[in-house]
């Protein structure tokens, strides 16, 4: 079955700090990828997506490749700032699955100022 | 354009009651996904609508349903309330998922607690 695993956290960085998140998949068919932020008491907000190998999807300074050969979707970023601190979750969708959307745990970054 | 709306925002129950969760989707998604959010289980998948029918399910008991009217909002309900019910139900939708690659857009959640 499908499946995601993201690096074990919590993470802490400093401000303007690098940050990489790592997250692989297990997937029968060619999903689409997705990387999802949670915000204390909020709900998941969409941060990125790619649909297909070697896309890259971006936003807010965040992004993330869909490396195929490797099945990957890392996220970086080249400067973290104090309100980048949220529970991001790495997520696929398999075209074959039905619309269900299959998370990784989730990681919690902390940014010091 | 608003997002998805879910009430409400918390709802507390005693073992054994139902409760009744609410989603409104983004105006032109015709798709409704809830999720579980429990304490150490991280997000799983609880059912699908489209189009007013029930597209998929995930590994819940039948107490755990739902359904969508005829404007796209949800509603989920479950019965006889258990203790291991305490966590945040997301609601998300999409536009038709037949079309590729359609991402899934959530709302804030309602925290469901039993006491």
């Amino acid at each position: 079955g499908d499946s995601v695993t993201q690096m074990e956290g919590p993470v802490t960085l400093s401000e303007e700090a690098f940050l990489t998140i790592n997250c692989t998949y297990t997937a029968t068919g060619y999903p689409s990828l997705f990387w999802y932020v949670q915000y204390p008491g909020e709900g998941l907000q969409l941060l990125l997506k790619a649909t297909k190998a070697d896309d890259k999807g971006s936003n807010k300074g965040f992004e993330a490749t869909y490396r195929k050969e490797t099945t990957s979707f890392h996220l970086e970023k080249g400067s973290v700032q104090v309100s980048d601190s949220a529970v991001y979750f790495c997520a696929l969708l398999d075209p074959g699955a039905n619309s269900k959307l299959t998370f990784g745990k989730g990681i919690t970054l902390s940014v010091r100022p | 354009e608003a997002g998805v709306t879910q009430s409400p925002t918390h709802l507390i129950k005693t073992r054994g009651q139902q409760a009744t969760l609410r989603c409104s989707p983004i105006s032109g998604h015709t798709s409704v996904y809830w999720y579980q959010q429990a304490l150490g289980l991280g997000l799983q998948f609880l059912l699908w609508y489209d189009e007013g029918e029930e597209r998929n399910r995930g590994n819940f008991p039948p107490r755990f349903s739902g359904r969508q009217f005829p404007n796209y909002s949800s509603e989920l309900n479950v019965n006889a309330l258990e203790l291991e019910d305490s966590a945040l139900y997301l609601c998300a939708s999409s536009l038709d998922p037949d079309r590729e690659n359609q991402p899934q857009h959530f709302g804030d959640g309602t925290r469901l607690s039993i006491l």
